[in-house]
């Protein structure tokens, strides 16, 4: 069965420090999908990035990072030197392979960044 | 290039009531998936259509059931309304190719009395 946990219900930070957000993952399949979401207080989930179960090749996008460990089943997001704008909450979510873009999410992360 | 819609944005009902929520996918986009996020449960997927078919269906009672028409908009339905049923409704859509990226509507917050 899909599971996704975000352990982190709450996290507070002041500008300027660095956030990781974590996001452990469940799947019996070889191939599946693995998503952030950002949902600013506006409710609309924002899609921040996907990765496929294939590449576990680490990303940056700005202020941006993300490390995917296969072995820890583990898809962490790192935000360096945090902004007031970067407060939401946050989500991580699973896809499995086959014909449906189902989407199975974490409870969310919420940041709240203070200036 | 215009984004998701979902119409209306807030609805107010009454237990036993029905109601319909509508979204609108991106243009060319021929997926549409169907999301509740309530407080305690989080965001629960409900059904997926693709090419006015049903792709998939999450874990909810008959009462809620879908539709999607040849344009690609969409359509849930929830009858007989419970408290429960109180959450934002998302919808999101994409181009229904293998694992791309969902594009999210703005959500019907729905409130049942």
């Amino acid at each position: 069965a899909q599971k996704v946990t975000q352990a982190q219900t709450e996290i507070s930070v002041v500008e300027k420090e660095d956030v990781t957000l974590d996001c452990v993952y469940e799947t019996r399949d070889t191939t599946y999908y693995l998503f952030w979401y950002k949902q600013p207080p506006s409710g609309e989930l924002v899609f921040l990035i996907r990765r496929n179960s294939f590449d576990e090749q680490n990303e940056i996008s700005g202020r941006y990072s993300w490390n995917f460990q296969k072995s820890t089943s583990s898809f962490n997001f790192t935000i360096t030197a945090s902004q007031v704008v970067d407060s939401a909450v946050y989500f991580c979510a699973l896809s499995e392979e086959g014909g449906s873009e189902k989407l199975v999410f974490g409870k969310g992360t919420k940041l709240t960044v203070n200036p | 290039k215009a984004g998701v819609t979902q119409t209306p944005r807030y609805l107010i009902k009454t237990r036993g009531q029905q109601v319909t929520l509508s979204c609108s996918p991106i243009s060319g986009h021929r997926s549409v998936s169907w999301y509740q996020q309530t407080p305690g449960q989080g965001l629960q997927f409900l059904f997926e259509y693709f090419s006015e078919t049903q792709r998939n269906k999450g874990n909810f009672p008959g009462r809620f059931s879908g539709r999607q028409f040849s344009n690609s908009r969409s359509e849930m339905n929830v009858s007989t309304l419970e408290l429960g049923d109180s959450a934002l409704y998302l919808c999101a859509s994409s181009l229904g190719l293998p694992r791309n990226e969902q594009f999210f509507g703005p959500g019907t917050r729905l409130t049942v009395l």
